[in-house]
């Protein structure tokens, strides 16, 4: 079983709609939780970075992590055509530990 | 602040040759660390280094090595390449915990 599972979508939405997308992991003893966004032939950038249950909101982006049901998500609000990319999600045991990705969710924005 | 830079960004080989690619991390960072992308399997953790010694090690064969200057500037190595080996291999820096930073990475194409 892998650490941290992603639906890989694609996913795609008309402009202007909320997107989520969500992770799930296997081992409750993981603390951190981060989200990336991968444009085409570009390394990934990291979106929210949070250690704790609950909401992370940064502009149109909430991260939302649920400890008890080891689930993990992103909101995207007002979504945009440049938000057209692979969003991926990653998981640490402790914050200077290896972090384990998600495959990634493929998101096309449509104007 | 100039961020990773990885070379080469595109690099084609031939099974059974080796290859070297080279990352500088960003100005201050002590942590780098090694990924290989593919399609299928997503990101998959090579190994870290930090202050010039190996700090975590992921599930490669021994073919994959890397190895870290004192500057912090980081190589990885894969010898006697195979075809599955095809990838884009991304570094990450950090300055020694938290959020890693992604290079553009280098896509290897073995024929």
């Amino acid at each position: 079983q892998k650490e941290v599972e992603q639906d890989p979508g694609p996913l795609s939405v008309p402009e202007g709609a909320i997107v989520s997308l969500n992770c799930t992991y296997s081992n409750s003893a993981f603390q951190y939780f981060m989200w990336y966004r991968q444009y085409s032939r570009k390394g990934p950038e990291l979106l929210m970075y949070t250690y704790s249950s609950g909401n992370k909101e940064d502009g149109r982006f909430t991260a939302q992590v649920d400890k008890s049901s080891k689930y993990i998500s992103l909101f995207i609000r007002d979504s945009q055509p440049s938000d057209s990319a692979t969003y991926l999600c990653a998981i640490a045991l402790y914050e200077g530990g290896q972090f384990y990705f998600g495959t990634g969710t493929s998101l096309t924005v449509i104007p | 602040k100039a961020g990773v830079t990885q070379t080469p960004r595109y690099l084609i080989k031939t099974r059974g040759q080796q290859v070297t690619l080279s990352c500088s991390p960003i100005s201050g960072h002590r942590s780098v660390s090694w990924y290989q992308q593919t399609p299928g399997q997503g990101l998959q953790f090579l190994f870290e280094y930090f202050s010039e010694t190996q700090r975590n090690k992921g599930n490669f064969p021994g073919r994959f090595s890397g190895r870290q200057f004192s500057n912090s500037r980081s190589e990885m190595n894969v010898s006697t390449l195979e075809l599955g080996d095809s990838a884009l291999y991304l570094c990450a820096s950090r300055p020694s915990v938290g959020e890693l930073f992604f290079g553009e990475g280098s896509r290897l194409t073995v024929l």
